[in-house]
């Protein structure tokens, strides 16, 4: 039972470069998230995911794209990487609504943008 | 706006000692706390989670203490050990948003020998 797996787990990109991470969950979640992760911030919700084929804007949307055509898959793009976009990606899942249910995490997308 | 506010940033522990952190929030309609423990190089894992409707949850040596009036929420870890030396992160999230969790700043805990 692999839960969440997200690739790749390192990347190094150009400022104007663009990349696509990809989140892959085998737990049938209705409910997926991309989250990022900077020291002393916590992680912010960039944006989520309620069903395939929907989606929506979190806390800090602006410079990524999302898309989830598939129900086990959510997929986070940077069209334009900057310098500011260095961080630690993180996708998440969660069986649906209703309160107290789990959301698992993957182990994170360290990009780094130079 | 940060609608979750947690503290201390840093904490250092003896062994068997009693780890603290707090968390504050905001939104009176989030209906679901959670804690999240994070080791380097990992992904966040749920440690233990607490609805608003009970003032303590225990599981182990992890207790949640929960004040709804005061709009707060605190995680005592009992007997700590090196073991427990992660970063913690409280949370909070409101079933009719999506179950979107709100994340405090995180806590590292260093709990020495």
């Amino acid at each position: 039972n692999a839960g969440v797996t997200q690739t790749p787990k390192f990347r190094v990109l150009k400022t104007g470069q663009s990349m696509t991470l990809l989140c892959a969950q085998d737990m049938n979640h209705e409910y997926m998230y991309w989250y990022r992760q900077d020291p002393g911030m916590g992680l912010r919700l960039i944006h989520y995911s309620v069903g395939e084929g929907t989606t929506a804007k979190g806390e800090v949307p602006d410079g990524y794209n999302v898309s989830r055509l598939k129900k086990q898959n959510f997929l986070l793009g940077l069209e334009s990487a900057a310098p500011s976009q260095t961080s630690v990606y993180f996708c998440a899942s969660r069986p649906g609504q209703g309160a107290g249910t789990e959301a698992f995490f993957g182990q994170g997308t360290r990009l780094t943008v130079v | 706006q940060q609608q979750v506010k947690q503290s201390p940033q840093s904490l250092i522990v003896q062994k068997g000692g009693i780890s603290i952190i707090n968390c504050a929030y905001e939104n009176t309609a989030f209906d679901y706390f959670p804690w999240y423990q994070q080791f380097p190089g990992k992904g966040p894992a749920l440690l233990i989670a607490i609805r608003p409707d009970v003032s303590e949850k225990k599981e182990g040596r992890f207790t949640i203490s929960f004040n709804k009036s005061a709009k707060q929420f605190s995680l005592h870890i009992m007997d700590s050990q090196p073991g427990d030396s992660a970063t913690y992160f409280c949370a909070a999230s409101h079933t009719g948003t999506a179950s979107k969790l709100t994340f405090g700043t995180g806590t590292r805990l260093q709990v020495t020998l």
